[in-house]
Parts: C-alpha cells; structure tokens; sequence
C-alpha cells in the first residue's frame, strides 16, 4: 500500500522561532517529493520539489527539506518563522511510473506573536 | 501569465443535480489534473487528463466525469450529487508528466 504520513496534525510556534513539519512515505522506491503550502479557501502553492541530485532541497518563503532515504522521510524546515506561514502544509509524493500526486493528510501551523 | 482559473469560484447545488467546473490550465501546459479536497482533509486525485484523453483515474465513481478541449482546457462533471460531494475541487496543470503541477484557487462546491 502507498502511502503519505504526516504525524503532526497541528503545531503552534512561535514568530521567529524555527519550525519542522514531518513527512514520511512507504514506497518501495523513491517518488518524486513535494511540499505544499495552503492558506485558507486558496488553492496550493509549492513550496518546493525533490526529484533527484542533492538531498537538501531549497525552496520559497524560506523554506527547504531534507530527503533522508534511510528513513523514508522528506522533512520541512524553517529557521525562523514569520506570522504569514500560518497555513496548512501538505507533502506530496507521485511514484516514479505514476502521475497522481498523493497527499498526506496536512499540518496545520498556527503563529503565535 | 495568469495560471491555472477556475469557474466559477463557489456554487450551490441540490442533492441528485448535476454540475460542471471548467478549468484553464496555465500557459504552455497540456496536461490537467482534478483533486477534490474534503473539509480537513487532503486532497484526492480524481483523474488526469493528457491530448484529451484519460490517462489515469483514482478511485471515484462514475459519476465523476471530465473532458480535455484541444485547447487543453478541461471540465469536471459530477451526475447525481450526494451531500459528501461537497468540498473543494482543484486543478491542477502541469507541462510533463511528474514534473511540479500547479493549482488553482479551486472550485468550493456546496451540495444541499
């Protein structure tokens, strides 16, 4: 079964401090990875991809992951968080010989001031 | 360059009616996807459409229909709405296959 996991349902972090928003998949093989970002009543904005190559990716907002193959993880990374990322993260992963993406369930990040 | 538009943006329907939302995908793209996306939950695929054809469908009934134009827009068609077609319908466009797509605003759909 394929599958997207993201443990945290819902975290609170304060403005400025750092922020980690957890992904994991179970595929045999390395998909294509992707991060997403939605405000409320919008639509999703990528927030960054991984395909191949270096496994420290860097996106926009500020934003990278890590793919860790080890661990079956692609985790979201923010070093100082800013009122505006309040939204609902969502990480995507589409195999190889597929062309749906497949979403995890999402995070909620609430900022607090 | 104006993305990925939906029409329209919100309607409201009643149970056993049936409704179409189109869908523009952005400049340069020829393939387009549609995600339904539940209140909390995330989104799912309903199916993709490449040079007007089907090409892969997830695990909706067959209610659920679309079309591509040889302009590469696309519409959804939902036949004999339920309450639990309520939610919000994205598409999404992309140039090749597993490459980024990119969604739209989506299409919030209210079945009454």
């Amino acid at each position: 079964a394929q599958s997207v996991t993201q443990p945290d349902i819902h975290i609170t972090v304060s403005e400025g401090a750092s922020l980690e928003l957890r992904c994991n998949y179970s595929y045999g093989a390395t998909p294509y990875l992707f991060w997403y970002v939605q405000s409320p009543g919008q639509g999703l904005q990528l927030l960054l991809k991984y395909f191949s190559g270096d496994t420290l990716v860097q996106g926009i907002k500020g934003f990278e992951a890590e793919f860790k193959r080890s661990q079956s993880s692609f985790n979201l990374r923010k070093p100082s968080v800013h009122w505006s990322d309040a939204a609902e993260y969502f990480c995507a992963v589409v195999r190889s010989n597929d062309y749906k993406l497949s979403f995890g369930a999402g995070t909620t990040v609430t900022v607090r001031a | 360059d104006a993305g990925v538009t939906q029409s329209p943006t919100h309607l409201i329907k009643t149970r056993g009616q049936q409704v179409t939302l189109r869908c523009s995908p952005k400049s340069g793209h020829d393939t387009v996807s549609w995600y339904q996306q539940a209140l909390g939950q995330g989104p799912q695929f309903i199916f993709q459409y490449y040079e007007e054809e089907e090409r892969q469908r997830g695990n909706f009934p067959d209610r659920f229909s679309g079309h591509q134009f040889p302009n590469y827009s696309s519409e959804l068609n939902v036949n004999a709405l339920l309450l639990g077609d309520s939610a919000l319908y994205l598409c999404a466009s992309s140039g090749t296959p597993n490459t980024e797509a990119f969604f739209g605003q989506g299409t919030r759909l209210t079945v009454v």
